[in-house]
């Protein structure tokens, strides 16, 4: 199946500072899907970004599907963006039907 | 409108015994997922389900049953649980091939098997 990578593992913040989160995947996608889940294990849509570059507020995500990465970017970070991000790509393949989930970033933004 | 509901949102099992988990969905989706979450891992999708009365195996499916008699349920069973399934289970539903592609998720069920 495919395979998802996510960097870094950890990521320690200060309130207003930005950040990058990569996402790479072993093959061909035709779906790609970003996650927040909270601190209280609930799993927030953040993007549906097969392609492309999308923004909503201080979030923005890019997909480049045929380099086989995907950027999260957190803007003018807040104490509420802590939690795990995923990121969850889903094979081209014939037959695929799923989401594959990376193992996620853990944010921690200190105020 | 609810999107994606699991029940119940707590269990504690003994080694052994049964229980089915609930997922409902009223956004009259096609496809609906069990996944399982264990402590700093993503999601494993344990099986899912490409319509009324389908089902098909992920990638854990071990000691877990499915069911889809309807379309918007789709019914996660233990028949002998184990403390390796303790976890936080989550559904999923999307809409399906000529409709919103994106997957949303239930609220999840904490499950501890002793």
């Amino acid at each position: 199946g495919i395979q998802v990578e996510q960097s870094p593992p950890d990521l320690i913040l200060q309130e207003g500072a930005n950040s990058t989160l990569r996402c790479n995947f072993s093959d061909s996608v035709n779906n790609l899907q970003w996650f927040h889940q909270n601190p209280w294990g609930q799993l927030i849509n953040l993007f549906y970004i097969p392609s492309g570059t999308k923004q909503n507020g201080r979030l923005s995500a890019t997909t480049v599907a045929t380099e086989r990465y995907s950027l999260l970017y957190i803007s003018s970070s807040q104490t509420t963006d802590s939690g795990v991000y995923f990121c969850a790509p889903r094979y081209s393949g014939a037959g695929s039907y799923q989401l594959t989930f990376g193992k996620g970033t853990k944010l921690s933004v200190i105020p | 409108n609810a999107g994606v509901t699991q029940t119940p949102k707590f269990r504690v099992l003994k080694t052994g015994q049964s229980m089915t988990l609930l997922c409902a969905q009223d956004m009259n989706h096609e496809y609906m997922y069990w996944y399982r979450q264990d402590p700093g891992m993503g999601l494993r999708l344990i099986h899912y389900s490409v319509g009324e009365g389908t089902t098909a195996k992920g990638e854990v499916p071990d000691g877990y049953n499915v069911s889809r008699l309807k379309k918007q349920n789709f019914l996660l069973g233990l028949e002998s649980a184990a403390p390796s399934q303790t976890s936080v289970y989550f559904c999923a539903s999307r809409g399906g091939l000529l409709s919103n592609d994106e997957q949303y998720f239930g609220p999840g069920t904490r499950l501890t098997v002793t």
